[in-house]
């Protein structure tokens, strides 16, 4: 089976941009998480959807992002306008529904560069 | 809320040698615990997990866990390490109910010598 899979793996832009991160979860999995992970920061989780519903964004760091999960297999994380301190990487995990299963399956994450 | 420490920011061992890996995660009852594995430029990869029963946990790659809930610690463990697990280890805890987000610890960056 696939794993989780996001896309772009690197995107580099420069500030003022718009910038969308995708992720397509395991096929049967209904809980998903964007985390953000830098060097001063750790992994951060931003958002996480349950059965495509935003559960907690309070992880999201201002307005200028934004996460959607239109149907059950793909979501987007958008970054708009971008900013310097935006880089980092973006990683897109999934889980199993329902029963004591919490283990997330990352994907191989998005490298983002802001000049 | 639950929260998860991993005291150690680097760690150094020899090829062969033994390892542990300390996690200590503060939350009122009994959480559900996991370790991760990144390797450099990849994503995290789960290692164990402890949910119930078993204090004593295997996972892949030649891992154990042990989970002491006298000292809310849920430590790594290998007994002879290999170049390739040269990595960072991530140490996870969630809470059982409703929420189902994982809080992650800084994390351990393991660095083998040959």
């Amino acid at each position: 089976d696939a794993g989780v899979i996001q896309s772009p793996r690197h995107e580099v832009t420069e500030m003022g941009q718009e910038v969308t991160l995708r992720c397509k979860p395991i096929s049967g999995h209904n809980s998903l998480f964007w985390y953000r992970q830098t060097m001063m920061r750790g992994l951060e989780l931003l958002i996480y959807f349950n059965n495509n519903v935003p559960i907690d964004d309070s992880g999201m760091p201002e307005d200028r992002f934004s996460a959607k999960m239109p149907n059950a297999s793909f979501s987007t994380l958008k970054i708009q306008p971008s900013e310097p301190r935006d880089s980092a990487v973006y990683f897109c995990a999934s889980s199993f529904p329902a029963g004591a299963s919490y283990e997330q399956y990352f994907g191989p994450g998005t490298r983002l560069t802001v000049t | 809320a639950q929260s998860v420490t991993q005291p150690d920011i680097h760690i150094t061992v020899s090829e062969g040698a033994s390892l542990e890996l300390r996690c200590n995660y503060s939350y009122g009852a009994t959480p559900y615990l996991f370790w991760y594995v990144q390797s450099p430029g990849q994503g995290l990869q789960l290692l164990l997990k402890y949910f119930s029963g078993d204090t004593l946990v295997q996972g892949i790659k030649g891992f154990e866990a042990e989970f002491k809930r006298s000292q809310s610690s849920f430590n790594l463990r290998k007994p002879s390490v290999h170049w390739s697990d040269a990595a960072e280890y991530f140490c996870a805890v969630g809470a059982p109910g409703s929420a189902r987000q994982l809080t992650f610890g800084s994390g351990t960056q393991l660095t083998v010598l040959p």
